[in-house]
């Protein structure tokens, strides 16, 4: 149980287009989904916390109009990057987690490897 | 959120257990601890959380300390498949926000 499923897994796009990253939970609700980034050999970076319904709370300096995040249903919630730039390369994972303000454990995707060329 | 630190690296030979220690000091009282590895180009796996009581499940055990500064995951039986990057996490307040640090490089040997 608790599954969740990101697509495309690797996307190699041009400079200056607009990306679109899934995250989906196959077999529970996702209250409250997250979105990281992982640059190569570092840890995983928290960008921003979407809840089901409402607009997507972003962490400290990730700017809101470049990552894109949509939460329309208790199954999906989509990662937009917009006009993408070589910079944006990296690893984007999503989580996700049945119950808002419990402590059951968040449940990651396999991310998806994005270049930028 | 509280932080936590971790050994950059760990060797483990194949069958021994592996034991993962983790520092929370500033723990709060109703944060929880959790461990997640990491496979190279995965997503990072859940496997236990645990608030004061020492936990057990079919992967692995965490021990909490009675101050709950610090915690150990332990692997019993180690196996290559197990080499990863394992991350212990605090978490408790604010949507339960997860904040990774560096985590602990765990080579388990032949």
């Amino acid at each position: 149980g608790a599954v969740v499923s990101q697509h495309p897994s690797w996307v190699i796009c041009k400079s200056g287009t607009s990306v679109k990253i899934e995250c989906r939970s196959l077999d529970f609700q996702a209250t409250t989904m997250f979105w990281y980034r992982q640059f190569p050999k570092q840890s995983l970076m928290l960008m921003a916390t979407s809840n089901e319904g409402s607009k997507a709370t972003y962490e400290q300096g990730v700017e809101k109009d470049k990552f894109l995040i949509n939460h329309a249903s208790l199954t999906l919630s989509t990662l937009t990057v917009t006009s993408a730039h070589p910079e944006d390369s990296s690893f984007y994972i999503c989580s996700a987690r049945g119950d808002t303000y419990s402590n059951q454990p968040q449940h990651f995707g396999d991310g998806t490897r994005l270049s930028i060329l | 959120d509280a932080k936590t630190t971790q050994p950059p690296s760990m060797d483990c030979a194949e069958g021994r257990a592996a034991n993962l220690p983790c520092n929370h000091s500033t723990i709060s009282g109703n944060e929880y601890v959790y461990w997640y590895r990491q496979i190279h180009s995965q997503g990072p796996q859940y496997i236990i959380h645990g608030l004061k009581n020492n936990e057990t499940n079919e992967m692995a055990s965490l021990i909490i300390t009675e101050d709950r500064k610090s915690s150990t995951l332990i692997l019993p039986h180690a196996t290559l498949r197990d080499t990863a990057v394992y991350y212990c996490i605090v978490s408790g307040y604010n949507f339960n926000k997860f904040y990774f640090g560096s985590g602990t490089k765990l080579n388990v040997k032949p």
